[in-house]
């Protein structure tokens, strides 16, 4: 069971915004900074969102990310098939070890 | 452009040892910190280790500490992961990853995966 808690599942529309929670604790997500990775099929993730809200050059603006106290969310809105993927949070905790949440398995109906 | 290339990987049994590799281009690895991530048939991504960029500090999951090592070779420009005492748990596609600081912080990047099985 991962420390950082997500959803198992997410759906939406084309179009449609779809938002992805991720929840810790006052160890990890309440004092250092969220990351987002999206992972599609048979491929090795990639860096979706950093310091919380940041986006690397080239990801869309369409993803956004925010934290609020001990809680990170995802957001993605204009919704398109080529965003079903896997997505994960991670952060740090207090001792420097590296967290993931379960993943987020996004579907496009 | 960066391209972090695993080698090293295959089939083990059970107690045994693997040393994975991972070289690095396209950025000054000796300004990174660099970690290893992996991620079990079928389940989430699992943090396993990060090294600063110097060297210097090093950083384990409970679940590999004592057993894997973590090194890098900065004049090689490669990253490497020591596994002794492997378990059928420890199977799993091992993911180098660069950071985008010096000391763990972020992956930024990362390689296309090499798979580890342990398995009698």
């Amino acid at each position: 069971q991962s420390v950082l808690t997500q959803p198992p599942s997410a759906s939406g529309t084309p179009g449609q915004r779809v938002t992805i929670s991720c929840s810790g604790n006052s160890s990890n997500i309440g004092s250092n900074t969220v990351s987002w990775y999206q992972q599609l099929p048979g491929t090795a993730p990639k860096l979706l969102i950093y310091n919380n809200n940041q986006r690397p050059s080239g990801v869309p603006d369409r993803f956004s990310g925010s934290k609020s106290g001990t809680s990170a969310s995802l957001a993605i809105s204009g919704l398109q098939s080529e965003d079903e993927a896997d997505y994960y949070c991670a952060a740090w905790d207090g001792s420097l070890n590296g967290l993931f949440g379960g993943g987020t398995k996004l579907t496009v109906l | 452009e960066v391209h972090l290339l695993e080698s090293g990987g295959g089939l083990v049994q059970p107690g045994g040892s693997l040393r994975l590799s991972c070289a690095a281009f396209g950025f000054t690895f000796s300004n990174y910190a660099m970690n290893w991530v992996r991620q079990a048939p079928g389940k989430g991504l699992e943090w396993v280790s990060s090294l600063s960029h110097g060297g210097q500090s090093t950083y384990y999951a409970d679940s590999v500490k004592g057993r894997f090592t973590i090194s890098r070779d900065n004049s090689k420009n490669t990253l490497y992961l020591q596994m002794n005492s492997l378990r059928a748990e420890d199977t799993a596609i091992y993911y180098c990853a660069k950071d985008s600081y010096g000391y763990p912080s972020t992956f930024d990047y990362w390689g296309q995966g090499n798979m580890v099985t342990v398995s009698s």
